[in-house]
């Protein structure tokens, strides 16, 4: 089965750039998203074909996929950024999530 | 505006069968490229994709659950339902149905989720 490594936390400081990083075997080769979850909600989709933003999502928000390694870059983060953080792909008819993130503003 | 909501017994005895029902607006549930997912988080835990269908009732499932797990669709009632079988308290988790788009080789994720119901099988 396909895996996709995230790390448990990030810390950052408001306004500084936060990045979050998901590694899988050969990732650059598919499509990543990510979802944002705030405590008690539904996840949102913040990014998709690894760097568009949806409509509704501010344009801090941003994405990379190459290698290994998908990134979801917060720039000027804000506290209301403080969410975890979902990577996903797709793989051989299955949809696989990263172990989620969360990202701490302090 | 598309909107999901799910419904069901939020309290399910062990080995018996968990039944939930996804009810979609705003969306015919017959275009092309879109399926319909259910994604569950245990307490405090991560997202795990639990499978989907297609409104033609083809179905794909996470292959550590699919000897328990079935999809239907009845996009006459624009539904779609999950049951899983023999649940145990490991099966404790909130429940998600969603919306998954599929381009194909060009993108594939969630875009649109219901609001999440907790489903509780007490050991």
């Amino acid at each position: 089965s396909y895996d996709l490594t995230q790390p448990p936390s990030v810390s950052v400081s408001p306004g500084q750039t936060a990045s979050i990083t998901c590694s899988g075997d050969k990732l650059g080769n598919k499509y990543a998203c990510w979802y944002q979850q705030k405590p008690g909600q539904s996840p949102v989709l913040v990014i998709y074909q690894d760097s568009q933003r949806p409509s509704g999502i501010p344009e801090r928000f941003s994405g990379s996929n190459s290698g290994s390694t998908a990134t979801l870059t917060i720039s000027g983060t804000q506290a209301t950024d403080e969410a975890d953080y979902y990577c996903q792909t797709w793989d051989s008819d299955t949809v696989v999530f990263g172990g989620g993130t969360k990202l701490t503003v302090l | 505006q598309v909107q999901l909501q799910e419904s069901g017994p939020g309290l399910v005895k062990p080995s018996q069968t968990l039944s939930l029902t996804c009810t979609v607006s705003g969306d015919s549930m017959i275009s092309g490229g879109t399926y319909w997912s259910w994604v569950r988080q245990h307490p405090g835990k991560g997202l795990e994709w639990i499978g989907y269908i297609y409104y033609s009732g083809t179905t794909y499932y996470n292959p550590s659950l699919k000897s328990r797990t079935t999809i239907s669709v009845d996009t006459s009632k624009t539904q779609f339902s999950l049951k899983l079988s023999s649940v145990t308290a490991a099966d404790t988790a909130v429940y998600y149905c969603a919306r998954f788009r599929d381009g194909s080789s060009y993108y594939q994720f969630h875009d649109y989720w219901g609001q999440g119901t907790l489903v509780t099988v007490p050991s």
